[in-house]
This record gives C-alpha cells, structure tokens and sequence, in this order.
C-alpha cells in the first residue's frame, strides 16, 4: 500500500507570497499531523487533526498559517505572505488512530527567498 | 509538557559492530509512548520502534531494540550489527495524547 505523499517536494517563493503544502495520508488513517521541521528549531508540531476537524491548532506560529483536512482523506496547509522565516522542511504524518504510530511523507522543502 | 534530550549530537560507529544512542524524557503523563525514527539524507522520516510506558518487556525490532529505564526515564536505542545504510540522524520522540515531542536527534556515521 501506499505509503504518505506530500506534495510538491520542494517550494521555492518570494516573499509576501502564498503557499499551500498538500498531505495525502495513508488510506483509512484518521489523524493526520502537519510538524515543521528547522536548523534552529529541530522538530516541531503544527497541527493535528482527526477526521476533518482539527482538535489542536496550538502549534501553528501565526495567523498567516492555516490548514484543512477534507473528506478525512487529503489536507492542505496554507502559509499567507510568506516570510524568510517561514522556510523549512514540512512533514506530515498520518496514524491509524490518535495513540497509533505515525508515518512520516517525505516532507515539502519550502525556501522563502 | 513533554521533554526530549539526547545528549549525543554524532557518533561514528565500525560497520558490524552495536551503538547505543542515548535519550531521557521528562513528562507528567501517566501513560505515554516513546519511538524512534530514523531520517537519511534523503529527508523522509522512518519509523523504527516503539515501547509503551507500561509495556513489560524491551522492545525489539530487527537489530533494533530498546534499552527502557521507566524509573530512569530513559529509552536508549541499540543497533546491533551496524551497517552502512545505517547512517542517518536518529531521532528520539514521547507521545502522550497524540502529538509527538522529539528530541535534537543524533548523527550517526558508520564507517567501512
């Protein structure tokens, strides 16, 4: 079976621009997270969601960030007006179950300039 | 809260033979668990092992297997028989509710 994508694997913007990350997790897992992943900050967590609703929203860095998860399947984080900061790798994982083992995709590499 | 420490930032390992990476945690959840992953160069984090805070046994996986110390608060990592596609950066992490807490990871090189 297939494993977590993400897609794309690497972002290069401006800054002040848009950006939207996608995560399609593994089939039939209901919680999905979105971590960050910075030479300064090491691992860190967004976002995580179960089903569609999203429980804990308390590691997104600011209001420029915002995520969604439709058909408990596919979620999108969207980063407004991007800043040099806001570069990083980006994983999402996915698990069976909240308490489960979560599976990593191979994360989107975004690099404001 | 829940803390990761790994106090190793590299290590270099013969090929063949074991390496011990080293993690502590400090949490007040009761019921927690603690996992392992691996990262290559290529980015991709790889699930290794995992060992539930009221499981009675060590974990082990392969020639993976878990060094668990509850009253230490330790969960130390052992590869036996090191290879050369071993090396990587390990990253230790806690789980308590869902989200995962990880530690600064350790990178490991095994040599020829």
């Amino acid at each position: 079976g297939a494993g977590v994508s993400q897609s794309p694997s690497n972002k290069v913007t401006e800054k002040g621009k848009d950006v939207e990350l996608r995560c399609d997790p593994i089939s039939g897992h209901t919680a999905l997270y979105w971590y960050r992943q910075s030479l300064g900050q090491g691992l860190e967590f967004l976002i995580y969601f179960q089903g569609n609703s999203a429980p804990d929203k308390s590691g997104l860095p600011s209001d420029r960030f915002s995520a969604e998860r439709t058909g408990g399947s596919v979620s999108t984080l969207t980063i407004q007006r991007t800043q040099q900061e806001d570069s990083a790798v980006y994983l999402c994982a996915s698990s069976l179950g909240e308490r489960d083992t979560q599976y990593f995709g191979p994360g989107t590499r975004l690099t404001v300039l | 809260a829940q803390k990761i420490t790994q106090t190793q930032p590299g290590m270099f390992v013969q090929e063949k033979e074991a390496v011990t990476l080293d993690c502590t945690y400090d949490t007040s959840d009761p019921s927690y668990g603690l996992f392992w992953y691996k990262q290559p160069s290529s980015g991709e984090m790889i699930f290794l092992i995992y060992q539930g805070s009221y499981d009675q046994q060590n974990a082990t996986e392969g020639r993976y297997s878990l060094n668990f110390q509850k009253a230490r608060k330790s969960a130390n990592l052992v590869i036996s028989a090191s290879q050369l596609g071993d090396s990587a950066m390990y990253f230790c992490a806690i789980q308590g509710d869902y989200k995962l807490s990880f530690g600064a990871g350790t990178t490991v090189t095994v040599r020829a």
